[in-house]
């Protein structure tokens, strides 16, 4: 099992670019989740899922935008950088219920 | 809402000496507690629940619903303790994180 796999690692964008941020799992999961990690700010709730078809916004949703058309990915877009949204983002997922959490290794995203 | 304390950004101990990593939570319903570890250049992993009430690396946390307080507790700390802590809350569809404590322990 590969478990929660990130892509990419590392990603520089200019302001006003977009990109999508992969997020796939192959757990079975039905519960996914991304945050995003600032010092100081520990890990915010930017989006979730609890199932394919149904998202819903977490603490910080503003930019970001998900979808979640099958069980296994759950991509995040930014729609428009901006150096504000330069973080690193992990990407986490979980049998419905209260489980543990699994993690992606993180994408560590710069907005210049 | 639900809300995650953790008031230290950073705890620096001696090697041997004890260890406790404050958390304090605000929920209305029946939480659910845990505390997550990130070593150095790894990503984050679950330590302990407070469901299963067990010990991991010689870490214990117990919940305290007077207090509304998931303190993780290690009475001699180890070298390789040094990582940042993270405590956690499952309510209602959401994992809320506190801002987390760098643990550091040294030699």
């Amino acid at each position: 099992n590969a478990g929660v796999t990130q892509t990419p690692k590392f990603q520089v964008l200019k302001t006003g670019q977009s990109m999508t941020l992969q997020c796939a799992q192959d757990m079975n999961h039905e519960y996914m989740s991304w945050y995003r990690q600032d010092p100081g700010m520990g890990l915010r709730l930017i989006h979730y899922s609890v199932g394919a078809g149904i998202t819903d916004q977490g603490e910080v949703p503003n930019g970001y935008n998900v979808s979640r058309s099958t069980t296994e990915d759950f991509p995040l877009r930014l729609l428009s950088a901006a150096p504000s949204q330069t973080s690193v983002y992990f990407c986490a997922s979980s049998l419905e219920g209260a489980t543990e959490a699994f993690f992606g290794q993180g994408t560590r995203l710069t907005v210049v | 809402a639900q809300r995650v304390t953790q008031p230290e950004k950073l705890l620096s101990v001696f090697k041997g000496a004890p260890v406790e990593l404050k958390c304090n939570y605000s929920y209305s319903g029946s939480p659910e507690l845990f505390w997550y570890v990130q070593y150095s250049r790894q990503r984050l992993q679950l330590l302990l629940r407070h469901i299963s009430r067990e010990s991991i690396k010689g870490f214990t946390a117990d919940l305290n619903k007077g207090e509304t307080s998931f303190h993780l507790k290690k009475p001699f700390a180890q070298e390789e303790d040094s990582a940042m802590y993270y405590c956690a809350l499952r309510g209602y569809q959401k994992v809320t994180f506190g801002t987390g404590t760098k643990l550091q322990v040294i030699p």
